[in-house]
């Protein structure tokens, strides 16, 4: 099976913008979580999606939203973009998300804010 | 009290020795553990997943979990200098919500030759 796809792999955007983050899960997997990476923070979770639906959400502002599409592919995204959003964003998918499965990563998108 | 601790390292060893890697949980509620190892510059990989008390064992790696004391642990055996990367503790925030892992800081490994 193909791995979790991520798109764009790299994007540099400005102060102000908004961005749009795309997940393609591995076939038949129907949870899709968001992560994102910096050094000073980690690894920190933003939110989970199954079968349309937000079932969980990290500690981060409104700004930060996503969405899940009937084939499963997701999307994530950032408005009014701030320095600090500068980071890696992690998609990683797992087959029914209840709690136990294991969940397999994309390369990531790497968002570099200017 | 974060809720994922691990040394941040490095931990260096040489090579075919024993790497011992530990982390440490707050939330007793935690089903399922995972270590992921992550190369500079890519995403992480799973290397173990562990859900019950004990050892579990796949070729090089043995994950260990005490549910009392909320350690859980990762020995690699034969330490090669491609091992070199930061090994990530994760654990299910079962508690917390669905899918929601909850990652320590990592800890870097180096393997000398």
């Amino acid at each position: 099976k193909a791995g979790v796809t991520q798109t764009p792999r790299y994007l540099i955007k400005t102060r102000g913008q908004q961005v749009t983050l795309s997940c393609s899960p591995i076939s038949g997997h129907r949870s899709v979580s968001w992560y994102q990476q910096t050094p000073g923070q980690g690894l920190q979770f933003l939110f989970e999606y199954f079968s349309e639906t937000q079932r969980n959400k990290g500690n981060f502002p409104g700004r930060f939203s996503g969405r899940q599409f009937s084939n499963s592919r997701s999307e994530m995204n950032v408005s009014t973009l701030e320095l600090g959003d500068s980071a890696l964003y992690l998609c990683a998918s797992s087959p029914e998300g209840d709690g136990t499965d294991t969940q397999y990563f994309g390369p990531g998108t790497r968002l570099t804010v200017l | 009290q974060k809720e994922v601790e691990q040394n941040s390292g490095p931990l260096s060893v040489p090579e075919g020795a024993i790497a011992s890697l530990n982390c440490t949980y707050s939330d007793r509620g935690s089903q399922s553990f995972f270590w992921y190892r992550q190369y500079s510059g890519k995403s992480p990989e799973l290397i173990m997943s562990i859900y019950s008390n004990g050892d579990k064992e796949d070729g090089r790696f043995t994950a260990q979990l005490n549910k009392a004391s909320q350690y859980v642990s990762l020995l690699i055996r034969d330490s090669q200098p491609s091992d070199s990367a930061t090994y990530l503790c994760a654990v299910n925030g079962f508690s917390g919500g669905y899918n929601k892992l909850i990652f320590g800081a990592g800890t870097r490994l180096a393997v000398h030759p």
